[in-house]
C-alpha cells in the first residue's frame, strides 16, 4: 500500500518547455487535488477532481492543465514553464464522504520539486 | 477568493512554554483540518474539527473550532523540540461535488532545547 506516488522527485526546466507531473493513489478515493507550495507560504490548490472524468480550477490554475486518466491518476501539466512555476508540487487525494463523520484526510504524496530557470 | 489567516507566522520559543496558534476566515467551513508539515514532506494529518464549538485534545495539543465555524485554534502545552514544524490549517468548502480546502499560510514553530 504506498498511498500517494508523485514522479518525478526533482525537476529543472528552461523557461518555455512542458512537462508533465504524475501523481497515483491507491487508497480508492475519488477525490484528488494539486497543489503548489512557495516558500514561507501555505499550500494553494490549482486543480482539483471530483471523480474520474471531472476537474475543476482552484485558486492558481493559470499556465497549468490536469487530465483524470482514471479513479487512480491526476496529472499536472506545464505546457509552457514559466519561472513564476518553480515551487514545490504535492498531489493529494480524500474521500470527501467522509467530511461529515470528521474523519476526512487529505493524504499527500512526497512532492515534487520543479526549478524554471 | 476565499482566505484563511493564520498567526502568528512565526514562532520561536523555548521548551516547557505554551503557545497558541490561531486560523481565522470570513468563510464558513464544512471541517477544518491542523497539518504538521517536515522540511522535504507532505503535510500529515493532526486532527480534524466538524462541530462549532468542538474542542479536540491529541496528548499536549488542544484543537478548537470556532463557534460559527470560521476560525480554529492549537494550543501546544509544555512545547518540546519534537514539536518543532511547519503547522498548516485547511478549511473544507463543498464545491462542484467535492471539498476543496483552503489553507493557512503556515506556522513555522521553533522549539528550542
Amino acid at each position: 500500500n504506498a498511498g500517494v506516488t508523485q514522479t518525478p522527485k526533482f525537476q529543472v526546466l528552461k523557461t518555455g518547455q512542458s512537462m508533465t507531473l504524475q501523481c497515483a493513489q491507491d487508497m480508492n478515493h475519488n477525490s484528488m487535488y494539486w497543489y503548489r507550495q512557495d516558500p514561507g507560504m501555505g499550500l494553494r490548490l490549482i486543480y482539483y477532481s471530483a471523480s474520474e472524468g471531472t476537474t475543476d480550477k482552484g485558486e492558481v490554475p493559470n499556465g497549468y492543465n490536469v487530465s483524470r486518466l482514471n479513479k487512480r491518476e491526476f496529472s499536472l501539466r506545464l505546457e509552457s514553464a514559466a519561472p513564476s512555476q518553480t515551487s514545490v508540487y504535492f498531489c493529494a487525494s480524500s474521500a470527501a464522504e467522509a467530511v461529515l463523520r470528521g474523519a476526512d484526510t487529505q493524504y499527500f504524496g512526497p512532492g515534487t520539486r520543479l526549478t524554471v530557470l | 477568493t476565499q482566505l484563511l489567516e493564520q498567526s502568528p507566522q512565526f514562532l520561536s520559543i523555548q521548551e516547557g512554554e505554551n503557545l497558541t496558534v490561531y486560523c481565522n476566515s470570513s468563510s464558513v467551513f464544512s471541517s477544518l483540518q491542523w497539518y504538521r508539515q517536515e522540511p522535504g514532506e507532505g503535510p500529515v494529518l493532526l486532527v480534524t474539527v466538524v462541530t462549532g464549538g468542538e474542542v479536540k485534545k491529541l496528548k499536549r495539543l488542544t484543537f478548537q473550532f470556532g463557534d460559527a465555524r470560521k476560525d480554529s485554534s492549537l494550543h501546544i502545552t509544555a512545547a518540546q523540540p519534537g514539536d518543532t514544524g511547519l503547522y498548516l490549517c485547511a478549511g473544507a468548502l463543498w464545491s462542484s461535488g467535492t471539498y476543496k480546502y483552503i489553507f493557512g499560510t503556515g506556522t513555522r514553530l521553533k522549539v528550542l532545547a
